[in-house]
């Protein structure tokens, strides 16, 4: 299958410092990447979605302003958390898919994030 | 709210056995279900993409299959090996993105 990365893969920074996760697509154009959320014991939960050259989608709840995305070409999406904060703290995780509807999306192995 | 839900929550099996487990979505706007395996510190793996109910689909000793009028999806491990522990998820598409159950974490014990 497709191999998605992501860096890092462990990061703690401290409070009010801002954070830049990486998603690239390695052996294929993402045509769209998605970034999820994953709380202890809970489901992935999905924050945002991206095309290339477009302004990301988010999902209601999540702060446009805190977790900005940018996805300026087709093997590479960004989020960046500004000025993370404890509660910030969490385990990110990208995607990636081709353009079909239901193509498989591939994902990344994460990124731990620990805000002090 | 989507609710898509799986069963058990973890399952404790010995190695040669078979097993099952559930995931259940709901029934409308359906387009796709997908079944994952994640094992700690790696990628979630794609397993498979299913469409179509009563759809069908293996991987080795893994297969799935499709009930979208009732909203549920069931993936088989056959002959359960050490390599098969991990956390297997399901995901419901529909409205153009991912909507993922908790996981049901599988232990083969040697």
């Amino acid at each position: 299958g497709a191999v998605v990365s992501q860096h890092p893969s462990r990061v703690i920074c401290k409070s009010g410092t801002s954070v830049k996760i990486e998603c690239r697509s390695l052996d294929f154009q993402a045509t769209t990447m998605f970034w999820y959320r994953q709380f202890p014991k809970q489901s992935l939960m999905l924050m945002a979605t991206s095309n290339e050259g477009s302004k990301a989608t988010y999902e209601q709840g999540v702060e446009k302003d805190k977790f900005l995305i940018n996805h300026a070409s087709l093997t590479l999406s960004t989020l960046t958390v500004t000025s993370a904060h404890p509660e910030d703290s969490s385990f990110y995780i990208c995607s990636a898919k081709g353009p079909g509807l239901v193509d498989t999306q591939y994902f990344g192995p994460g990124t731990r994030l620990t805000v002090l | 709210i989507l609710n898509v839900e799986q069963s058990p929550q973890s399952l404790h099996v010995q190695e040669g056995d078979s097993t099952n487990f559930t995931c259940s979505f709901p029934s409308s706007n359906f387009y796709a279900l997908h079944w994952y395996r994640w094992e700690t510190a790696k990628s979630p793996e794609a397993l498979f993409v299913m469409t179509l109910n009563g759809d069908e689909k293996k991987k080795g000793r893994i297969s799935a299959t499709l009930n979208t009028k009732e909203g549920y999806s069931y993936l088989y491990i056959k002959g359960s090996q050490p390599e098969d522990s991990a956390t297997y998820l399901c995901a419901f598409f529909g409205n153009e993105k991912l909507t993922f159950g908790t996981g049901t974490r599988l232990t083969i014990i040697p």
